[in-house]
């Protein structure tokens, strides 16, 4: 079946550090793969997505390019804000299904 | 920015009793989710719904679940003889597209509590 896996967290910065949150995945065909943040006491929002290999999603400085040869979508930022601070949720989505399956979430805390 | 918005936030409930989530998805959007995430787990898929019908399931969306969209704007997931085990977050959530390359766009979440 599709699964995602994230690094564990929760992953302390401190601001201005660099960012990267690991994401692989296992799936059939070619899935469409997102990342969603999480804010306290709010819902999962969009942050970026890639639809197929070599793709690079990109907002908000973050970035994450779809490899198929390592089936990864790792999430990177050049410089973390105290504002990043959130759940981060790798997730798949493969062509002919309509769930999406995410990872456990990573939680981020920036600290100035 | 039109948004998913879910209502009650809370919902405190006796086991054994029928819950009615409810949701609003955006306007122009042709396909409706929810999800679940118990406390410290995985956001979990458990249905989707396009032109008034179950276009998938999970294995976690048996008997005790519906979903109904009964009139043009709301979206209604209702679980049967509550457990203490459906203790969760269920999130509503809304896509222009079927998932591929459409993104899904979530609300803030009903937290249900089972007591």
């Amino acid at each position: 079946g599709n699964s995602v896996t994230q690094m564990e967290g929760p992953v302390t910065l401190s601001e201005e550090a660099f960012l990267t949150i690991n994401c692989t995945y296992t799936a059939t065909g070619y899935p469409s793969l997102f990342w969603y943040v999480q804010y306290p006491g709010e819902g999962l929002q969009l942050l970026l997505k890639a639809t197929k290999a070599d793709d690079k999603g990109s907002n908000k400085g973050f970035e994450a390019t779809y490899r198929k040869e390592t089936t990864s979508f790792h999430l990177e930022k050049g410089s973390v804000q105290v504002s990043d601070s959130a759940v981060y949720f790798c997730a798949l989505s493969p062509r002919r299904a309509d769930g999406l399956t995410f990872g456990k979430g990573t939680h981020l805390i920036i600290q100035p | 920015e039109p948004e998913v918005t879910q209502t009650p936030s809370h919902q405190v409930t006796q086991m054994g009793q029928e819950v009615i989530l409810r949701c609003v998805p955006i306007s122009n959007h042709l396909y409706f989710y929810w999800y679940r995430q118990i406390l410290g787990q995985k956001v979990e898929f458990l249905v989707s719904f396009y032109n008034n019908e179950i276009s998938e399931k999970s294995e976690i969306f048996d008997d005790q679940f519906s979903v109904e969209r009964p009139d043009g704007s709301n979206f209604t997931l209702k679980i049967r003889s509550t457990k203490l085990e459906d203790s969760a977050m269920y999130f509503c959530a809304s896509s222009q597209g079927a998932t591929g390359g459409q993104p899904q766009h979530f609300g803030d979440g009903t937290r249900l509590s089972i007591l």
